[in-house]
């Protein structure tokens, strides 16, 4: 089945320390986008790539570092700058880049300080 | 700064009542206008969608309404039950993020048996 896979699925992080999540995609989708979701409010974007080597800041990149070297690949990187990391990460794609089509999520990764 | 208002944050309604979750945006330019539904620990999932140039779209209970003039845009959930019992979001393309998808902050919606 074609999708979105992100790993894992709870991650823990320990004070100082930089923490990688994972996002694959097998739907041949040009673009894709990481979410930061907090209990009670919405996604707020964090990164999004349109294409492979490229990316954009969304309205929370602070903290946050990205890659896009292969196009089902886009890792988010958590920092050690990231005071407060705690949240529910999701990963998204869409076939073009137009931002103006539907997005497809994964299940998420639940980052937790230790 | 531009942004998608989504109310009511909670919404109980007995089981076979309508349902009617109401997003506005900031933006005269949007011209796309998703809602997602979000189980407990999953990711969203689309569920209908809607584009500036269509007043209304339907499919099977869901139905989605744009007021561009007022810009607003509903939900509609109609025979509710108790499987659309999740979390609802509508979102937006906006100016702001290079008018990337801006999302409201969601409706928790309960369908009471």
């Amino acid at each position: 089945d074609g999708g979105i896979t992100q790993s894992p699925k709870y991650l823990f992080r320990k004070e100082g320390q930089n923490v990688t999540l994972s996002c694959e995609q097998n739907l041949n989708h040009d673009a894709m986008y990481w979410y930061r979701q907090d209990p009670g409010q919405g996604l707020r974007l964090i990164y999004y790539s349109q294409i492979v080597n490229d990316f954009q800041k969304g309205d929370i990149a602070e903290g946050y570092s990205v890659s896009r070297e292969k196009k089902e690949s886009f890792p988010l990187t958590v920092t050690s700058a990231q005071k407060n990391p705690t949240a529910f990460y999701l990963c998204a794609s869409t076939m073009t880049r137009a931002a103006n089509q539907p997005q497809h999520f994964g299940d998420g990764t639940r980052l937790s300080i230790l | 700064g531009e942004n998608v208002e989504q109310h009511p944050s909670t919404l109980s309604v007995q089981e076979g009542d309508s349902a009617v979750i109401k997003c506005t945006y900031s933006d005269s330019a949007s011209n796309y206008f998703p809602w997602y539904k979000q189980e407990l620990g999953k990711g969203p999932q689309l569920i209908i969608d809607i584009r500036s140039n269509v007043g209304e779209k339907k499919d099977q209970r869901i139905a989605v309404t744009l007021n561009k003039t007022a810009k607003h845009f509903s939900l509609h959930i109609t025979e509710t039950q108790p499987e659309d019992s999740a979390v609802y979001f509508c979102a937006a393309t906006l100016s702001g993020s290079a008018r990337q998808l801006t999302f409201g902050s969601g409706t928790q919606l309960t369908v009471l048996p």
